[in-house]
């Protein structure tokens, strides 16, 4: 089993331009969440999905959008980078409820996007 | 203002030396778990504590969960260079993550 895998690893945008991050993960798991990590501040929930089909917005929504068509896979959308959208970003699964005290959020490699 | 605030934020020592790492919050969580990430890595999941007080060993790391449930510590005996990575703490929802301790063990 591959996991969580995430593309690209690395971007480099301009001011203005979109781009689609994508997470896939073959696990089965139902909860996909996208966060973003900056120095000193550590994870951000950005949005997260409870099944195929739902999206939520998470602590840091703004400038992001989502979208969940297939169970495995999650993409993170850009429609306008901005240089504060330069961060790494992480693509996690996790099988049980949130609600669940056990969850294990299984992570992907990151990928690490520049803004300029 | 972060939910769990982590301490300290960098930590830089000798190889078998001691160390501790602390996990606050003024919430009160159903469970509290700790992740270790490496470098250009995602982080990956050490422990879950639940039980106010609980104390959880894994190997050289001793986890303990708060008696209030707020704050957790990690403490590391006898690290060595493999134990170098950052440290988060997470919220029982998993939807809040703490502001990480930077670890570094000099060999």
């Amino acid at each position: 089993n591959a996991g969580v895998t995430q593309t690209p690893k690395f971007r480099v945008l301009k001011t203005g331009q979109s781009m689609t991050l994508l997470c896939a993960q073959d696990m089965n798991h139902e909860y996909m969440y996208w966060y973003r990590q900056d120095p000193g501040m550590g994870l951000r929930l950005i949005h997260y999905s409870v099944g195929e089909g739902t999206t939520a917005k998470g602590e840091v929504p703004d400038g992001y959008n989502v979208s969940r068509l297939k169970k495995q896979n999650f993409l993170l959308g850009l429609e306008s980078a901005a240089p504060s959208q330069t961060s790494v970003y992480f693509c996690a699964s996790t099988y049980f409820p949130r609600q669940s005290s056990y969850n294990e959020q299984f992570f992907g490699p990151g990928t690490r996007l520049t803004v300029l | 203002t972060q939910l769990l605030e982590q301490s300290p934020q960098f930590l830089s020592i000798q190889e078998g030396e001691n160390l501790t790492v602390y996990c606050n919050s003024s919430s009160v969580f159903s469970s509290l778990q700790w992740y270790r990430q490496e470098p250009g890595e995602g982080p990956v999941l050490l422990v879950t504590v639940v039980t106010g007080g609980e104390v959880k060993k894994l190997k050289r790391l001793t986890f303990q969960f708060g008696d209030a449930r707020k704050d957790s510590s990690l403490h590391i005996t006898a690290a060595q260079p493999g134990d170098t990575g950052l440290y988060l703490c997470a919220a029982g929802n998993q939807f809040y993550f703490g502001t990480g301790t930077s670890l570094t063990v000099i060999p």
